[in-house]
């Protein structure tokens, strides 16, 4: 049971916008940077959006990244055949003293 | 070009321990605000971060595994170990090595190598 809560599963047409949400606590979102990770299926994860909303270089701007409070959110805008893939939200917990993952995201595209 | 590798054994037996490393180019450990962790992600399952250790020699621990793990710089410089004793087949997993920075990030990451625990 992750500290963070992601929601199974997310689904969209192509060119439909789907975000995904990630809950966590003071002691993890609430004080501490978010990223995400895209994993292809049978690939390793990709560091998709890194300090809650900076896209690494070669990332599209159709993914983006937010925080508020102890909750982040990822966006994927214009949706691809190609975004179809888990995604992992991540961050630091001060009262674990360690790197925590969401349980992951499947994204389906319709 | 940063790149990062693992390696090492596909099968071990419940109970032993095992020992992986992580071989990378193109950074060096030793820079101001690098780091290197340790993550696995068990067959089908949510990925789990495991050790990370630090450019000032710093490591951190999952609470959960701490007992089981150890992360050391080899003495070589461009390689990370990371051992853990007293596998069981839960433990079986593909072991992923990543680059990241002082703030958590984990930027590049190895192509995984699968680990089975089993007799």
């Amino acid at each position: 049971q992750s500290v963070l809560t992601q929601p199974p599963s997310a689904s969209g047409t192509p060119g439909q916008r789907v975000t995904i949400s990630c809950s966590g606590s003071s002691s993890n979102i609430g004080n501490n940077f978010v990223y995400w990770y895209q994993q292809l299926p049978g690939t390793a994860p990709k560091l998709l959006i890194y300090r809650d909303n900076q896209r690494p270089s070669g990332v599209p701007d159709r993914f983006s990244g937010s925080k508020s409070g102890t909750s982040a959110s990822l966006a994927i805008s214009g949706l691809r055949s190609e975004d179809e893939a888990d995604y992992y939200c991540a961050t630091w917990d001060d009262s674990l003293s360690g790197y925590v993952f969401g349980a992951g995201t499947k994204v389906t595209v319709l | 070009q940063i790149t990062v590798k693992e390696s090492g054994p596909t099968l071990v037996k419940p109970t032993q321990t095992l020992t992986l490393t992580c071989t990378f180019s193109g950074f060096s450990l030793s820079t101001s605000g690098v780091s290197l962790g340790w993550i696995r992600q068990p067959p089908g399952k949510a990925l789990e971060w495991l050790a990370l250790i630090f450019w000032d020699g710093d490591k951190r621990y999952s609470p959960s595994l701490k007992s089981r793990l150890t992360i050391t710089k080899d003495t070589s410089g461009n390689q990370v170990i990371l051992t853990m004793t007293n596998m069981d087949p839960v433990d079986t997993a593909t072991y992923y090595c990543a680059q990241g920075s002082a703030f958590g990030e984990l930027y590049y990451w190895g192509q995984g190598t699968l680990v089975t625990v089993s007799s």
